[in-house]
């Protein structure tokens, strides 16, 4: 079965500093999105993207976030300026959106820890 | 708008036991209806989906789950607990949008 791969697997950053997390959808898939779960507690939803924009977010994708599609492969979240309660599992998935399978296909996570 | 609500955050079962996990939605249009399940420091693995059609669907690992339109819920199931069912399960709906809204999540532990 076709994945989403994420790199890294653990990333561990100071405070105030900048991270990217990197994630590659599965290749036909239109539709990209990033969730994060803290520790204990629920999967959130951050942002969905579609067609080089993003096309929903929530309210914790302020604008300490940004994402980017830079190449035809590649998907990153940007936290520009991280805090300690951004530590988390960052998750990024992505979905064919072709109308027949909304199967949302997941990574399996990046663990941000923020010192 | 959506949301789910799973009743009970832990269960446990013996090994061999009925597994039911329970999840209650809310959704102002016919909503599409996911499990999915976590094992210790790994990602999302999708276990089934409702989205239309037959209302008992069929997943991996021997679980199923029923679509009651009357009840609004979509518990999974599985006959017979298995030790390596261990894992939390988390259910999931989307409606309206692209917006995946998920529960709390419910830890399962089965017990030899």
């Amino acid at each position: 079965e076709p994945e989403v791969t994420q790199t890294p697997s653990h990333q561990v950053t100071q405070m105030g500093q900048e991270v990217i997390l990197r994630c590659v959808p599965i290749s036909n898939h239109l539709y990209f999105y990033w969730y994060r779960q803290i520790l204990g507690q629920k999967v959130e939803f951050l942002v969905s993207f579609y067609n080089n924009e993003i096309s929903e977010k929530s309210e914790i994708f302020d604008d300490q976030f940004s994402v980017e599609r830079p190449d035809g492969s590649n998907f990153t979240l940007k936290i520009r300026s991280t805090k300690l309660e951004d530590s988390a599992m960052y998750f990024c998935a992505s979905r064919q959106g072709d109308g027949t399978n909304e199967k949302l296909f997941f990574g399996s996570g990046t663990q941000l820890s923020v010192l | 708008a959506q949301s789910v609500t799973q009743l009970g955050s832990h269960v446990s079962v013996s090994e061999g036991a009925l597994v039911l996990l329970r999840c209650n939605y809310s959704s102002s249009v016919p909503p599409y209806l996911f499990w999915y399940v976590q094992y210790p420091n790994q990602g999302l693995q999708l276990l089934l989906k409702y989205t239309t059609g037959a209302t008992l669907v069929k997943g991996i690992n021997g679980f199923e789950a029923e679509f009651k339109k009357s009840e609004t819920s979509f518990h999974l199931t599985k006959p017979s607990a298995h030790m390596s069912d261990a894992a939390e399960y988390f259910c999931a709906v989307v409606a309206l949008g692209n917006q995946f809204y998920f529960g709390t999540g419910t830890s399962l532990t089965v017990i030899p």
